[in-house]
C-alpha cells in the first residue's frame, strides 16, 4: 500500500533553516509528481510546492520568495523540501501528498503523509 | 492565483440529513475541482476529483457538481463519522488553491 512519512520537522529560530524530507513506499515513486501542502495552527490547507516524476518541473507557492525548494531523489524514494530563512508565519505542519495518476494535469492531492511540525520560535 | 470561495464556514446537520457545501472559483477553472475531508489531528483525505469522480472506497453518499464557476459537494444522508472539514481545491493551475474550509458538525 502507499505509503508516505514525513521527517525532519522540529523547533527552529528564526531565519535558521530545515530540510524536510518524505520517504515513500508501495508505488513506483519515479512515476508520480510530489507535493507538499501545510497547514498552519488552526488553519486551513495552504499548498507550498509541485515538483514532477521526473524532477525537471518545479513550482512554488510565490509568497514563498524563493526561499523554500522542493526536490526528490528517485533513487532513494525520497521527496525533500528544503526551507531557508525560516520566520513565524511558517510555523505549520507540514505533509507530501502523491498525485492521483502517472499521467494528465498535477494536483489531485490522493495520498499524504501524516505530516510533520516545523515550528518556528526564538 | 485563483480564489476558491466556501460557504458556509461551518454547519450543523442531524444524522440523515442532505449536506450541501459550496465552492466559487474566482475564475473558469473547467472541471478542475477536489474535494477532501479532514478529520481532527488527521492528514486530508481525498473525496472527490475532477468535479464529480468518486475516489476510490469513497462511500456513494458524497458526490460532486458543478455550474459554471460554483461547485458543489453533496452528502446525501449524513452519518456520525462525516463530522470533519471539507475543503475544496483547484488543479487548473499553480498555485493549487484551497477554500478555506467548511467544518460540518452533527447535531
Amino acid at each position: 500500500q502507499v505509503q508516505l512519512v514525513e521527517s525532519g520537522g522540529g523547533v527552529v529560530q528564526p531565519g535558521r533553516s530545515l530540510r524536510l524530507s518524505c520517504a515513500a513506499s508501495g508505488f513506483t515513486f519515479s512515476a508520480y509528481a510530489m507535493h507538499w501542502v501545510r497547514q498552519a495552527p488552526g488553519k486551513g490547507l495552504e499548498w507550498v510546492a509541485l515538483t514532477s516524476d521526473d524532477g525537471r518541473l518545479s513550482n512554488h507557492l510565490d509568497s514563498l520568495q524563493g526561499r523554500f525548494t522542493i526536490s526528490r531523489d528517485n533513487a532513494k524514494k525520497t521527496l525533500f523540501l528544503q526551507m531557508n530563512s525560516l520566520r513565524a508565519e511558517d510555523t505549520a505542519v507540514y505533509y507530501c501528498a502523491r498525485d492521483l495518476a502517472t499521467t494528465g494535469g498535477f494536483g489531485e492531492l490522493a495520498f499524504w503523509g501524516q505530516g510533520t511540525l516545523v515550528a518556528v520560535s526564538s | 492565483d485563483i480564489q476558491m470561495t466556501q460557504s458556509p464556514s461551518s454547519l450543523s446537520a442531524s444524522v440523515g440529513d442532505r449536506v450541501t457545501i459550496a465552492c466559487r472559483a474566482s475564475q473558469t477553472i473547467d472541471s478542475y475541482v477536489n474535494w477532501y475531508q479532514q478529520k481532527p489531528g488527521k492528514a486530508p483525505k481525498l473525496l472527490i476529483y475532477a468535479t464529480s469522480t468518486l475516489q476510490s472506497g469513497v462511500p456513494s453518499r458524497f458526490s460532486g457538481s458543478e455550474s459554471g464557476t460554483e461547485f458543489t459537494l453533496t452528502i446525501s444522508s449524513l452519518q456520525p463519522e462525516d463530522c470533519a472539514i471539507y475543503y475544496c481545491q483547484q488543479s487548473y493551475s499553480s498555485p493549487y488553491t484551497f477554500g478555506q474550509g467548511t467544518k460540518l458538525e452533527i447535531k
